[in-house]
């Protein structure tokens, strides 16, 4: 079964620390694997994604992944986080038929001034 | 490009009642979906269009909800009646033809749907 999973529901850093966000994944095909970032108020925004290829990814914000198919995990990193950042971040999973993805439960970041 | 569009942003309405939600994707994209996500639970796939046709609809919870895309351009998706855990944020997205290099999905900024 498809499936992802993220196995913390809320993280919280201090502004100018490093994150890394968790993201485990099922899925009985390539998988095409994405962050996403939802702010208070605002809609889902891509950070990054990965199809092929090199597997540490770089996205905005200066946020980048790294897919390590032995251990189907996708975790999002970023070295320095800035207050901006608080939000809610989700994993996704999907095919290369384009058709639906999976979502994980999502992780809610806050930032400590 | 425009983004896509979903309106209205939200939504309070009593059980019973019915709802119709509306996505604009970004035009050219024929790759047309629809989301929830209910309250502290991940988000959900509900539907998938390519340009008027349902491509796959197994996610949709149950025969209150229709979903249609007319002419292939602007979706819509009606609830009724609306029931209590039918609350959440009803998100769309869309993305370009397959084979036009995939560039990923472009969500909306959702409908939040509140049933009283």
């Amino acid at each position: 079964a498809q499936s992802v999973t993220q196995p913390d529901i809320h993280i919280t850093v201090s502004e100018g620390a490093s994150l890394e966000l968790r993201c485990n994944y099922s899925y009985g095909a390539t998988p095409y694997l994405f962050w996403y970032v939802q702010s208070p108020g605002q809609g889902l925004q891509l950070l990054l994604k990965y199809f092929s290829g090199d597997t540490l990814v770089q996205g905005i914000k200066g946020f980048e992944a790294e897919f390590k198919r032995s251990q189907s995990s996708f975790n999002l990193r970023k070295p320095s986080v800035h207050w901006s950042d608080a939000a809610e971040y989700f994993c996704a999973v999907g095919g290369s038929t384009l058709g639906r993805l999976y979502f994980g439960r999502g992780t809610q970041l806050t930032v400590w001034p | 490009e425009a983004g896509v569009t979903q309106f209205p942003s939200h939504s309070v309405i009593e059980k019973g009642q019915t709802v119709t939600l509306r996505c604009d994707p970004i035009s050219g994209h024929d790759n047309l979906y629809w989301y929830r996500r209910v309250m502290g639970k991940e988000i959900k796939f509900l539907l998938h269009f390519v340009k008027e046709s349902k491509q796959d609809e197994s996610g949709m919870p149950n025969n209150r909800f229709l979903a249609e895309r007319t002419g292939g351009t602007y979706s819509t998706l009606k609830v009724q009646p609306a029931e209590l855990e039918d609350s959440g944020v009803y998100f769309c997205a869309s993305s370009r033809e397959f084979g036009q290099a995939f560039y990923g999905y472009t969500f909306g900024s959702g409908t939040r749907l509140t049933v009283v």
